[in-house]
Protein backbone atom coordinates (compact mmCIF):
# COMPACT_ATOMS: atom_id res chain seq x y z
CA UNK A 1 0.00 0.00 0.00
CA UNK A 2 1.31 3.51 -0.79
CA UNK A 3 2.48 5.50 1.89
CA UNK A 4 0.88 8.60 1.06
CA UNK A 5 -2.42 8.62 -0.36
CA UNK A 6 -5.05 11.43 -1.78
CA UNK A 7 -8.67 11.07 -2.63
CA UNK A 8 -9.73 11.49 -4.62
CA UNK A 9 -7.57 11.09 -7.56
CA UNK A 10 -9.77 12.95 -10.48
CA UNK A 11 -12.15 15.59 -10.07
CA UNK A 12 -14.57 17.54 -12.21
CA UNK A 13 -16.52 20.67 -10.48
CA UNK A 14 -18.41 23.78 -11.32
CA UNK A 15 -17.94 26.95 -10.42
CA UNK A 16 -18.93 28.03 -7.17
CA UNK A 17 -19.36 24.47 -5.57
CA UNK A 18 -17.55 23.69 -2.69
CA UNK A 19 -14.61 20.22 -2.52
CA UNK A 20 -12.56 18.55 -0.49
CA UNK A 21 -9.50 17.00 -1.29
CA UNK A 22 -7.90 14.13 1.64
CA UNK A 23 -4.66 13.07 1.93
CA UNK A 24 -3.48 10.33 4.58
CA UNK A 25 0.04 8.90 5.65
CA UNK A 26 1.13 5.99 6.84
CA UNK A 27 4.86 7.42 7.59
CA UNK A 28 4.47 8.54 11.00
CA UNK A 29 5.36 11.53 9.85
CA UNK A 30 4.23 15.29 11.57
CA UNK A 31 5.16 17.50 8.93
CA UNK A 32 2.52 17.24 6.51
CA UNK A 33 2.04 19.92 2.69
CA UNK A 34 -0.33 21.04 0.01
CA UNK A 35 0.85 21.82 -3.47
CA UNK A 36 -0.53 22.60 -6.50
CA UNK A 37 1.32 22.46 -9.90
CA UNK A 38 0.41 24.21 -12.89
CA UNK A 39 1.75 23.51 -16.57
CA UNK A 40 4.71 26.32 -16.68
CA UNK A 41 4.95 27.31 -13.17
CA UNK A 42 6.09 24.53 -11.33
CA UNK A 43 4.59 23.74 -7.77
CA UNK A 44 3.70 25.91 -5.12
CA UNK A 45 3.37 25.70 -1.66
CA UNK A 46 -0.59 26.39 -0.30
CA UNK A 47 -0.22 25.18 3.31
CA UNK A 48 1.86 23.35 5.47
CA UNK A 49 1.30 21.87 9.21
CA UNK A 50 3.91 20.68 11.70
CA UNK A 51 1.39 18.54 13.62
CA UNK A 52 -1.71 18.75 14.28
CA UNK A 53 -2.65 22.08 16.42
CA UNK A 54 -0.09 24.10 13.70
CA UNK A 55 -1.25 25.11 10.55
CA UNK A 56 0.71 27.74 8.43
CA UNK A 57 -0.36 29.49 4.88
CA UNK A 58 2.30 29.23 1.98
CA UNK A 59 2.49 31.01 -1.00
CA UNK A 60 -0.65 30.60 -2.02
CA UNK A 61 -3.10 30.24 0.59
CA UNK A 62 -6.25 32.27 -0.95
CA UNK A 63 -9.18 30.61 -1.65
CA UNK A 64 -8.25 27.19 0.03
CA UNK A 65 -8.84 26.10 3.64
CA UNK A 66 -7.17 23.14 5.44
CA UNK A 67 -7.94 21.20 8.19
CA UNK A 68 -5.42 18.52 10.74
CA UNK A 69 -8.28 15.96 11.88
CA UNK A 70 -5.22 13.66 12.58
CA UNK A 71 -1.26 13.30 12.39
CA UNK A 72 -1.93 11.10 9.68
CA UNK A 73 -4.98 13.10 8.38
CA UNK A 74 -4.69 16.56 6.25
CA UNK A 75 -7.70 18.08 4.23
CA UNK A 76 -7.58 20.96 1.48
CA UNK A 77 -10.79 22.72 0.98
CA UNK A 78 -11.81 25.02 -1.82
CA UNK A 79 -14.69 26.50 -0.19
CA UNK A 80 -16.33 28.12 -3.57
CA UNK A 81 -14.02 26.82 -6.37
CA UNK A 82 -13.02 28.86 -9.51
CA UNK A 83 -11.53 27.71 -12.89
CA UNK A 84 -8.06 29.30 -12.11
CA UNK A 85 -8.28 26.88 -9.20
CA UNK A 86 -7.88 23.55 -11.83
CA UNK A 87 -4.27 22.13 -11.14
CA UNK A 88 -2.73 19.38 -10.30
CA UNK A 89 -2.56 19.30 -6.24
CA UNK A 90 -0.13 17.16 -4.31
CA UNK A 91 -0.21 16.47 -0.82
CA UNK A 92 3.50 15.49 1.09
CA UNK A 93 4.56 15.13 4.40
CA UNK A 94 8.31 15.34 5.87
CA UNK A 95 10.11 14.17 9.06
CA UNK A 96 11.61 16.88 11.28
CA UNK A 97 15.53 16.69 10.93
CA UNK A 98 16.66 19.39 12.66
CA UNK A 99 20.39 18.39 12.77
CA UNK A 100 20.96 18.64 9.28
CA UNK A 101 17.81 20.35 7.71
CA UNK A 102 17.62 17.69 4.62
CA UNK A 103 14.28 16.67 5.20
CA UNK A 104 12.88 14.60 2.52
CA UNK A 105 9.36 15.17 1.83
CA UNK A 106 7.21 11.81 0.19
CA UNK A 107 4.43 13.34 -2.01
CA UNK A 108 0.90 11.49 -2.92
CA UNK A 109 -0.17 10.19 -6.15
CA UNK A 110 -1.68 13.83 -6.86
CA UNK A 111 -5.30 14.99 -7.58
CA UNK A 112 -6.06 16.34 -10.97
CA UNK A 113 -8.89 18.87 -10.55
CA UNK A 114 -10.96 20.70 -12.77
CA UNK A 115 -13.05 23.48 -12.31
CA UNK A 116 -15.80 24.57 -14.86
CA UNK B 1 13.06 37.02 -9.34
CA UNK B 2 11.90 33.59 -8.94
CA UNK B 3 13.54 31.74 -6.15
CA UNK B 4 15.07 29.07 -7.77
CA UNK B 5 15.78 29.05 -11.60
CA UNK B 6 16.13 26.30 -14.01
CA UNK B 7 16.32 25.98 -17.95
CA UNK B 8 13.08 24.50 -18.72
CA UNK B 9 15.22 22.38 -21.61
CA UNK B 10 14.07 20.03 -23.11
CA UNK B 11 17.20 18.32 -23.27
CA UNK B 12 17.29 15.56 -26.06
CA UNK B 13 19.79 13.61 -25.23
CA UNK B 14 20.83 9.61 -27.47
CA UNK B 15 21.59 7.24 -24.97
CA UNK B 16 24.68 6.96 -23.42
CA UNK B 17 25.46 10.57 -23.29
CA UNK B 18 26.59 12.95 -20.63
CA UNK B 19 23.99 16.07 -19.64
CA UNK B 20 24.38 18.02 -16.95
CA UNK B 21 21.59 20.43 -15.78
CA UNK B 22 21.79 23.72 -13.79
CA UNK B 23 20.35 25.71 -11.50
CA UNK B 24 20.40 28.93 -9.62
CA UNK B 25 18.72 30.58 -6.71
CA UNK B 26 18.10 34.17 -5.12
CA UNK B 27 18.12 33.51 -1.30
CA UNK B 28 22.16 33.51 0.00
CA UNK B 29 20.12 32.18 3.58
CA UNK B 30 19.08 28.61 1.90
CA UNK B 31 20.60 25.86 3.83
CA UNK B 32 18.99 22.41 1.72
CA UNK B 33 19.35 21.65 -1.62
CA UNK B 34 17.80 18.82 -3.40
CA UNK B 35 16.95 17.33 -6.94
CA UNK B 36 13.40 15.63 -7.46
CA UNK B 37 12.75 14.07 -10.79
CA UNK B 38 9.05 14.15 -11.78
CA UNK B 39 7.60 11.83 -14.39
CA UNK B 40 4.86 12.60 -16.34
CA UNK B 41 1.59 13.40 -14.89
CA UNK B 42 3.32 11.58 -11.43
CA UNK B 43 4.64 12.82 -8.01
CA UNK B 44 8.10 14.21 -7.53
CA UNK B 45 10.41 11.95 -5.75
CA UNK B 46 13.89 12.67 -4.24
CA UNK B 47 16.75 11.54 -6.36
CA UNK B 48 19.26 12.86 -4.40
CA UNK B 49 19.87 15.72 -1.49
CA UNK B 50 22.85 17.95 -2.68
CA UNK B 51 25.54 18.47 -0.04
CA UNK B 52 28.05 21.47 0.25
CA UNK B 53 31.33 18.90 -0.85
CA UNK B 54 29.21 17.76 -3.53
CA UNK B 55 28.09 13.71 -3.66
CA UNK B 56 27.43 10.96 -6.27
CA UNK B 57 24.72 8.45 -6.59
CA UNK B 58 25.85 5.78 -9.15
CA UNK B 59 25.93 7.79 -12.38
CA UNK B 60 24.46 11.09 -10.95
CA UNK B 61 26.33 13.46 -9.60
CA UNK B 62 25.51 16.85 -7.96
CA UNK B 63 27.36 19.92 -6.99
CA UNK B 64 26.92 22.36 -5.04
CA UNK B 65 28.36 26.26 -5.49
CA UNK B 66 27.53 28.70 -2.45
CA UNK B 67 29.45 31.51 -3.76
CA UNK B 68 27.69 31.42 -6.87
CA UNK B 69 24.44 30.53 -5.78
CA UNK B 70 24.98 27.40 -8.34
CA UNK B 71 22.83 23.75 -8.28
CA UNK B 72 23.93 21.02 -10.80
CA UNK B 73 23.17 17.91 -11.61
CA UNK B 74 25.40 14.97 -13.93
CA UNK B 75 23.56 12.26 -15.80
CA UNK B 76 26.32 9.72 -17.04
CA UNK B 77 25.58 7.12 -19.61
CA UNK B 78 21.70 8.28 -19.90
CA UNK B 79 19.13 5.50 -20.13
CA UNK B 80 15.62 5.85 -21.94
CA UNK B 81 14.66 5.16 -18.23
CA UNK B 82 15.85 8.37 -17.27
CA UNK B 83 13.80 10.85 -19.12
CA UNK B 84 11.95 13.23 -16.89
CA UNK B 85 11.50 15.96 -15.52
CA UNK B 86 13.98 17.18 -12.97
CA UNK B 87 13.40 19.64 -10.23
CA UNK B 88 16.13 21.62 -8.34
CA UNK B 89 14.61 22.45 -4.80
CA UNK B 90 16.07 25.16 -2.18
CA UNK B 91 14.61 25.26 0.83
CA UNK B 92 15.73 27.76 4.09
CA UNK B 93 15.12 25.79 6.96
CA UNK B 94 14.50 22.01 5.69
CA UNK B 95 10.59 22.14 5.30
CA UNK B 96 9.59 24.84 3.16
CA UNK B 97 10.53 23.50 -0.52
CA UNK B 98 10.60 26.23 -3.29
CA UNK B 99 10.63 24.31 -6.24
CA UNK B 100 12.31 25.58 -9.83
CA UNK B 101 9.82 25.16 -12.79
CA UNK B 102 11.97 21.81 -13.67
CA UNK B 103 14.32 20.67 -16.65
CA UNK B 104 12.78 18.26 -19.03
CA UNK B 105 15.08 15.45 -20.56
CA UNK B 106 14.55 13.36 -23.24
CA UNK B 107 17.24 10.46 -23.95
CA UNK B 108 16.60 8.95 -27.15
CA UNK B 109 17.22 5.74 -28.33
Amino acid sequence: DADVTQTPRNRITKTGKRIMLECSQTKGHDRMYWYRQDPGLGLRLIYYSFDVKDINKGEISDGYSVSRQAQAKFSLSLESAIPNQTALYFCATSEARSQDFQETQYFGPGTRLLVL
Amino acid sequence: RKEVEQDPGPFNVPEGATVAFNCTYSNSASQSFFWYRQDCRKEPKLLMSVYSSGNEDGRFTAQLNRASQYISLLIRDSKLSDSATYLCVVSLAGYALNFGKGTSLLVTP
